[in-house]
């Protein structure tokens, strides 16, 4: 079964840092990109950042650009979300999910995760 | 990287047909190919049920169509049903590997 298990969420304060985890299984991790979405409390989804197969190939949010790392470890089946300077406007849930295909050029996300949580919050 | 327009709300009768429109620029919508919708029960995650402005994934019924013209975007349900009734979100490739959702539709059963 293809699955996606975010973890890493929780209570920060403001300016602190948090690094979010998604263990990926069922499929060959490597030969497709990623993504993270998240969607605060009530609202729309919003897209957070992309990494294609390789980690050749990153894209972020206009809001999230120089304060989020995205990366991933292919030998783990693992991606990660490494977020710095949160601020309480970066409270939600946050999704990964796995693209189409290799790249990160208009494929759309065909399996998503459940999600995990972080609250910004003093 | 503004979210895509999307109306708020849309309602139609078990049966009948319901359209979303999804309104971008040309920098995102206008410029690709690479629309795709997402439907989002209550609690739960987003299923993607049309990829490449018109292509349907395995599994999703072909009561889900998808179509573009210029910046807009749009999905229709025809024979609507119950459990059709959720939030749906489009979502455009805008260049420089960067993604724009939709501001998201919910759609009512009546």
């Amino acid at each position: 079964e293809v699955q996606l298990v975010e973890s890493g969420g929780g209570l920060v304060q403001p300016g602190r840092s948090l690094r979010l985890s998604c263990a990926a299984s069922g499929f060959t991790f490597d030969d497709y990109a990623m993504q993270w979405v998240r969607q605060a409390p009530g609202k729309g989804l919003e897209w957070v950042s992309g990494i294609n197969w390789n980690s050749g190939s990153i894209g972020y949010a206009d809001s999230v650009r120089g304060r989020f790392t995205i990366s991933r470890d292919n030998a783990k089946n693992s991606l990660y979300l490494q977020m710095n300077s949160l601020r309480p406007d970066d409270t939600a849930l946050y999704y990964c999910a796995k693209v189409t295909n290799k790249v990160i050029i208009g494929e759309a996300m065909d399996v998503w995760g459940q999600g995990t949580t972080v609250t910004v919050s003093s | 990287q503004s979210a895509l327009t999307q109306p708020r709300s849309v309602s139609g009768s078990p049966g009948q047909s319901v359209t979303i429109s999804c309104t971008g620029t040309s920098s995102d919508v206008g410029n690709y190919n690479y629309v795709s919708w997402y439907q989002q029960h209550p609690g739960k995650a987003p299923k993607l049920m049309i990829y490449d402005v018109t292509r349907r994934p395995s599994g999703v019924p072909d009561r889900f169509s998808g179509s573009k013209s210029g910046n807009t975007a749009s999905l229709t349900i025809s024979g609507l049903q119950a459990e059709d009734e959720a939030d749906y979100y489009c979502c455009s490739y805008a260049g420089s590997y960067t993604y724009v959702f939709g501001t998201g539709t919910k759609v009512t059963v009546l």
